[in-house]
């Protein structure tokens, strides 16, 4: 069965550093593109960017790029969403997804469960 | 970028009637390599991630009851659930692939009257 697990929700405060992860399962990880989708409280979905495992290329929107790091480390099927310096308004849940086919035009199935992140003084 | 509008934002409709979503790209996700719509329709219930419904615009996803079908092309694309059913209470989000980024639709949530 493919999976993805996310890590726990986390809180912080503004101004710290978040790494949050998805571990894969179930399938090649180095061939499949993964991506990060926000949602923040009550509001829709939002493509943050996509990462390629087999050799971390990475495509950002233009709304997320310069303000969060996506990275991958295949060696144990995991990717990575990162903050250097935490916003209130970063405070939203994160949802990792596996696009289902080869190639970086696709479609995501499935998802992972989801990190509710929390940045408040 | 490619902007994804969906109309209505919201929709109440009674036990059994047809629901309809429409979804609106700001140019064309019809790629004509293949003939083929980059356009996906998922569903999303209170606390759970999204759940695939539709992909190429057309195709029903592996396991979605067949009141849910999928119809458009170009730019112009429509959800329809032919016979609504209380499970269907959710929001509703379009997505185009044509190219990156990628984006979504704002949403439609789905109520019973």
């Amino acid at each position: 069965e493919v999976q993805l697990v996310q890590s726990g929700a986390e809180v912080k405060k503004p101004g710290e550093s978040l790494k949050i992860s998805c571990k894969g399962s179930g399938y090649s990880f180095p061939s499949y593109w993964i991506g990060w989708v926000r949602q923040m409280p009550g509001k829709g979905l939002e493509w943050m960017g996509i990462i390629y495992p087999g050799d971390s290329d990475t495509r950002y929107s233009p709304s997320f790029q310069g303000q969060v790091t996506i990275s991958v480390d295949k060696s144990i099927n995991t990717a990575y969403l990162q903050w250097s310096s935490l916003k209130a308004s970063d405070t939203a849940m994160y949802y990792c997804a596996r696009h289902r086919d080869f190639g970086e035009l696709n479609w995501f199935d499935p998802w992972g469960q989801g990190t509710l992140v929390t940045v408040s003084s | 970028d490619i902007v994804m509008t969906q109309s209505p934002d919201s929709l109440a409709m009674s036990l059994g009637e047809r629901a309809t979503i429409n979804c609106k790209s700001s140019q064309s996700v019809l790629h004509s390599s293949n003939n083929k719509n980059y356009l996906a329709w998922y569903q999303q219930k209170p606390g759970q991630p999204p759940k695939l419904l539709i992909y190429w615009a057309s195709t029903r996803e592996s396991g979605v009851p067949d009141r849910f079908s999928g119809s458009g092309s170009g730019t112009d694309f429509t959800l329809t659930i032919s016979s609504l059913q209380a499970e269907d209470v959710a929001v509703y989000y379009c997505q185009h692939y044509y190219t990156t980024p990628q984006s979504f639709g704002q949403g439609t949530k789905l109520e019973i009257k």
